[in-house]
């Protein structure tokens, strides 16, 4: 139980256009959904938090009119990357939290990433 | 001073070694505290979860939390190579939201 899909694992895009990443939590309710960017060799770094049916919460730095997230049920949550550039290139993760089957408490719950170059 | 340290190794070790990775921590108001394993361009998944001071033991991993000298451990008992990772520490910032601030991960190789 407690998975969370991505798709597309992998995209390649030209610098100009933009990206749209879904993430999904298959078998249970996400109440929060977070949005992660991973360079090589480097931590995960928080990008955005998202709550279904609100706006997401941006780490400072993120520019929101570039990552734009829309979280629009429990099960899914997209993050589109506008006018995607060449420094856009990174390992894109999100997570869902909630409660799983069979879990005593909240815990957050990792996708597979999805690797984003553009050339 | 980032909020969550750790040294990204490699950390190389033989089979069966016992393996300890720490992390130091600056914000001591926060509690909780979780380990996550990365394989190579997968997602995280969580090995453990601990809230304040003490051990917890789960199969060969214990996690260990210091909170005197905010300092954090994992052992990892009678390493394999399917061990093999990256493994992330990870604060809790409370207050309800429970967001996480990760650590940059330490590599470790265990090799037959």
């Amino acid at each position: 139980g407690a998975v969370v899909s991505q798709h597309p694992s992998w995209v390649i895009c030209k610098s100009g256009t933009s990206v749209k990443i879904e993430c999904r939590s298959l078998d249970f309710q996400a109440t929060t959904m977070f949005w992660y960017r991973q360079f090589p060799k480097q931590s995960l770094m928080l990008m955005a938090t998202s709550n279904e049916g609100s706006k997401a919460t941006y780490e400072q730095g993120v520019e929101k009119d570039k990552f734009l997230i829309n979280h629009a049920s429990l099960t899914l949550s997209t993050l589109t990357v506008t006018s995607a550039h060449p420094e856009d290139s990174s390992f894109y993760i999100c997570s869902g939290a909630g409660l799983a089957p069979g879990r005593a408490y909240n815990e957050q719950f990792f996708g597979p990433g999805t690797r984003l170059t553009v050339l | 001073q980032k909020e969550v340290e750790q040294d990204p190794g490699p950390l190389s070790v033989p089979e069966g070694a016992i393996v300890s990775l720490n992390c130091t921590y600056s914000n001591s108001a926060f509690q909780y505290f979780m380990w996550y394993r990365q394989y190579s361009r997968k997602g995280p998944e969580l090995l453990m979860y601990t809230y304040s001071s003490g051990n917890k033991e789960d199969g060969r991993f214990t996690a260990q939390v210091d909170k005197s000298s905010k300092y954090i451990s994992l052992f990892i008992r009678d390493s394999q190579p399917s061990d093999s990772a990256t493994y992330l520490c990870v604060q809790l910032r409370g207050g309800g939201s429970y967001i996480p601030t990760f650590g940059r991960g330490t590599s470790l190789i265990v090799h037959p």
